[in-house]
């Protein structure tokens, strides 16, 4: 079935470092993809999303790009803030379903 | 949040016993879903409703069932429960749902519930 592969970490950066979080996709079709943060206690939000090839999704300073070529869907944020730190994970729509696929996360901590 | 409450937010409970769990929306959402999130698996899709009395199994249904008597009650019910249930589970809603949510609804999520089975 459809799936997302992500880095599973944990990582830890300092502050102002530069972040990328691999995720790619296996699936049927051409899939709707999604970056979903969740911060300590919380539960899960929307942080950026993609519904074509080429499309780039951007929130918050992140961006990920819908590349179609590498089945790739990439995170990435320029300059990370100790308030980054939270559980990144990919997801996916499975292709005429209402079913949303995640990956397994990924831990960030961004020290100071 | 996106109006989703979910109850108890804690619990423990003993092997065999029957527990339940509550999500209640007050956004008028079509779409409900649980999740369960252990470490190593991410979030797992358990069951999901499409409208009252309607719903489905997800990936990970054995030892649950569900029931959606209104628009905004999503009930998750663990018959007799074990300890791999032990988890974190996670409410969520959308307006609109199939290909056609991306677009426009992305998943909404409550705080969710830590469940403990002894």
């Amino acid at each position: 079935g459809d799936s997302g592969t992500q880095m599973e970490g944990p990582v830890t950066l300092s502050e102002e470092a530069f972040l990328t979080i691999n995720c790619t996709y296996t699936a049927t079709g051409y899939p709707s993809l999604f970056w979903y943060v969740q911060y300590p206690g919380e539960g899960l939000q929307l942080l950026l999303k993609a519904t074509k090839a080429d499309d780039k999704g951007s929130n918050k300073g992140f961006e990920a790009t819908y590349r179609k070529e590498t089945t790739s869907f990439h995170l990435e944020k320029g300059s990370v803030q100790v308030s980054d730190s939270a559980v990144y994970f990919c997801a996916l729509t499975q292709g005429g379903s209402e079913k949303l696929v995640f990956g397994k996360g990924m831990k960030l901590t961004v020290n100071p | 949040d996106a109006g989703i409450t979910q109850s108890p937010r804690h619990k423990v409970t003993e092997t065999g016993t029957p527990v339940t769990l509550r999500c209640h929306q007050t956004e008028n959402h079509r779409y409900m879903y649980w999740y369960r999130q252990d470490p190593g698996h991410g979030l797992r899709l358990i069951h999901y409703s499409y409208g009252v009395k309607d719903t489905d199994k997800g990936e990970v249904s054995d030892g649950y069932s569900v029931s959606r008597s209104k628009t905004e009650d999503f009930l998750l019910t663990l018959e007799s429960a074990t300890s791999s249930q032990t988890s974190v589970y996670f409410c969520a809603i959308s307006e609109i749902g199939g290909m056609r949510r991306q677009d426009n609804s992305p998943l909404h999520f409550g705080n969710g519930t830590r469940l403990t089975v002894t």
